[in-house]
């Protein structure tokens, strides 16, 4: 299986922060998708084929990486960003998800 | 656009089958992989395994010997079926759409159901 290691697994941040989570595959992915999930609520697809913005995110969102490492970078934190974020492979079966990273107001 | 909405007993007695129904709609179920998901309270996210509209399958193996997932394209409903189950199956089940061709993503998600598992 390739597992998915995200950093930090949490961290603390202020608005208009600029904010980078990374994740790490055991082995050569080519690409993964970032997910947003808030209390309570579904995942919400964030970034798809590592650097693809979903229609309706804002663009103070991104992503980029290849192979083994990848980035997601919120530009300038807003409130409502605060949430937990996942990386997920969908390369090889079984698809896996990083353990998520926490986002929380500093 | 697609909606998916999860339904099935919300507590299910250790050792007994876990069954769970996905109805899609906005959007045929036709020509695309459908995923179920589950989240521990308070942990991550599992994958459990995707099914095809033509009944083709991929499960976890972590579970595969406990699931059986199958597809109804009448109904624009898919299922999941998790057996002998126990405490550690207790999580929030939520049904997705498997987007994109080559590259595959989920989305959209439904809202999730929790199952307890508990005597």
């Amino acid at each position: 299986d390739i597992q998915m290691t995200q950093s930090p697994s949490s961290l603390s941040a202020s608005v208009g922060d600029r904010v980078t989570i990374t994740c790490r595959a055991t082995q050569s992915i080519t690409y993964l998708n970032w997910y947003q999930q808030k209390p309570g609520k579904a995942p919400k697809l964030l970034i798809y084929a590592a650097s693809n913005l979903q229609g309706g995110v804002p663009s103070r969102f991104s992503g980029s990486g290849s192979g083994t490492d990848f980035s997601l970078t919120i530009s300038s934190l807003q409130s409502e960003d605060f949430a937990t974020y996942y990386c997920q492979q969908s390369y090889s079966s079984p698809w896996t998800f990083g353990q998520g990273t926490k986002v929380e107001i500093k | 656009q697609v909606q998916l909405q999860e339904s099935g007993p919300g507590l299910v007695k250790p050792s007994e089958t876990l069954s769970l129904t996905c109805t899609v709609s906005g959007g045929s179920i036709s020509n695309y992989y459908w995923s179920w998901i589950r989240q521990p309270p308070g942990k991550g996210l599992e994958w459990i395994g995707n099914i095809y509209d033509s009944g083709n399958t991929d499960y976890n193996p972590s579970l595969k010997s406990r699931v059986i997932m199958s597809v109804s394209t009448s109904k624009s409903q898919f299922s999941l079926r998790l057996s002998s189950v126990t405490a550690a199956d207790t999580a929030v089940y939520y049904c997705v759409k498997v987007a994109g061709r080559h590259l595959k993503w989920f989305d959209p998600w439904g809202q999730g159901t929790l199952v307890t598992v508990s005597s």
